[in-house]
């Protein structure tokens, strides 16, 4: 069955950069992209960005540009997602989630970064 | 951009019929998806392009799409139906709705 795990929580200080893994099992991880979402505390779902399967190529929201790196390791069966220049605004539950064409069909259990001084 | 609306809440008596809606403009033309979010879980796919159920997820859920108004539709409401439900399309990226918290009374 198809899995995603995703890494622990993190607490990171402000201006610092955190990398958050997901591990697929259960498909052919080269065969699918893999979006990554964001859920600040209380509030909605927030599409991040996500990497397409082939060349791997990427494309983010206007409003993460330059705030988030997504890269994959095929051989790993790993998407990651990277976070700099962290600010409080950052603290929030990040899921990775598989493509489904046009849909989410999977999604990870989500990760906590805390950006706390 | 594209902007999706859905009600803050939702309230439905026990064993009756709860309505979803997603307001967009001329969303009957695109693929709406919707999501169950159950408290400090990750969100549940639990209907794709408008009115197609995931392997696992009971017949009493059924959607629709027409217009500027995407429904989804619980009968028989359950006190597991409660959560939050989100709706998605797709314009040029992702898009979702600022979802509705279910209530079973």
């Amino acid at each position: 069955q198809v899995q995603l795990v995703q890494s622990g929580a993190e607490v990171q200080k402000p201006g610092a950069s955190v990398k958050v893994s997901c591990k697929a099992s259960g498909y052919i991880f080269s065969s699918y992209a893999m979006h990554w979402v964001r859920q600040a505390p209380g509030q909605g779902l927030e599409w991040m960005g996500w990497i397409k399967s082939g060349y791997s190529s990427t494309e983010y929201s206007q409003k993460f540009q330059g705030k988030v790196t997504i890269t994959r390791d095929t051989s790993a069966s790993t998407a990651y997602l990277e976070l700099n220049s962290l600010r409080s605004e950052d603290t929030a539950v990040y899921y990775c989630a598989r493509d489904g064409v046009t849909t989410f069909d999977f999604w990870g259990q989500g990760t906590l970064v805390t950006v706390s001084s | 951009s594209y902007e999706l609306t859905q009600s803050l809440s939702v309230s439905v008596a026990l064993g009756q019929t709860a309505r979803i809606t997603c307001g967009g403009n001329n969303i009957g033309g695109k693929n709406v998806h919707w999501y169950q979010q159950k408290p400090g879980q990750a969100p549940v796919l639990v209907m794709y392009r408008d009115n197609n159920r995931p392997s696992g997820i009971p017949e009493r859920i059924s959607g629709s799409n027409s217009g500027n108004t995407a429904t989804l539709t619980i009968s028989r409401a359950q006190v597991g139906d409660e959560g939050d439900y989100y709706c998605q399309v797709w314009d040029s990226s992702p898009v979702f709705g600022g979802g509705t918290k279910l209530t079973v009374l």
